[in-house]
């Protein structure tokens, strides 16, 4: 089973200011790599796929990168609606996984 | 608009069963392959089955393999979980999500499940 690692587990920032969140598997999931953002009492939201592609709808300041283990979730300038759990999600093999989430909060 | 409505929910005893629906609509149900994603209270999210747009292909996690089944209605744009032998670790918010590339796209509002005496 792969597991993925999210850091940091709690993120405080301030609207405006640029946000990186990271997720490491413990084996290569090549670009199989999502990103989900999950505001309290609604479903998750899927914003990036395979590693880099914003899904549709989802706002440039969005951006993903990485491959193999390492991936960065970036949110070049936060807006106050994006404050928010975020969740990274592989699948390899038929299989599929989530890091345990990033909390970004407001500083 | 995609439409992911999820019924069957509710409350059953340590042991029991319960069959949970998905309804989808505003799109063609036929093209995508469909999941279930399970969330416990306060906790994470956690992937529990998965199944191709003409059956062909089911996979499970290993924490359900050999109590839930996946099975897909294509003429009523439906996918259901059977859940048998539940358990108190099974207890969560179940949601339906559409495929896209290895994640998930579209999701339901979720049904909660309670497996609790």
């Amino acid at each position: 089973e792969i597991v993925l690692t999210q850091s940091p587990a709690t993120l405080s920032l301030s609207p405006g200011e640029r946000a990186t969140l990271s997720c490491r598997a413990s084996q290569s999931v090549s670009s199989y790599l999502a990103w989900y953002q999950q505001k309290p009492g609604q479903a998750p939201r899927l914003l990036i796929y395979d590693a880099f592609n914003r899904a549709t709808g989802i706002p440039a300041r969005f951006s993903g990168s990485g491959s193999g283990t390492d991936f960065t979730l970036t949110i070049s300038s936060l807006e106050p609606e994006d404050f928010a759990v975020y969740y990274c999600q592989q699948r390899t093999n038929w299989q599929y996984s989530f890091g345990q989430g990033t909390k970004l909060e407001i500083k | 608009e995609v439409q992911l409505v999820e019924s069957g929910g509710g409350l059953v005893q340590p042991g029991g069963s319960l069959r949970l629906s998905c309804t989808a609509s505003g799109f063609t149900f036929t093209s995508y392959s469909m999941n279930w994603v399970r969330q416990a209270p306060e906790k994470g999210l956690e992937w529990v089955s998965y199944i191709t747009s003409s059956t062909t292909g089911i996979y499970y996690a290993d924490s359900v393999k050999g109590r839930f089944t996946i099975s897909r209605d294509n003429a009523k744009n439906s996918v259901y979980l059977q859940m048998n032998s539940l358990r108190a670790e099974d207890t969560a918010l179940y949601y339906c999500a559409r495929s896209l590339k290895g994640s998930f796209d579209s999701w339901g509002q979720g049904i909660l499940v309670t497996v609790s005496s």
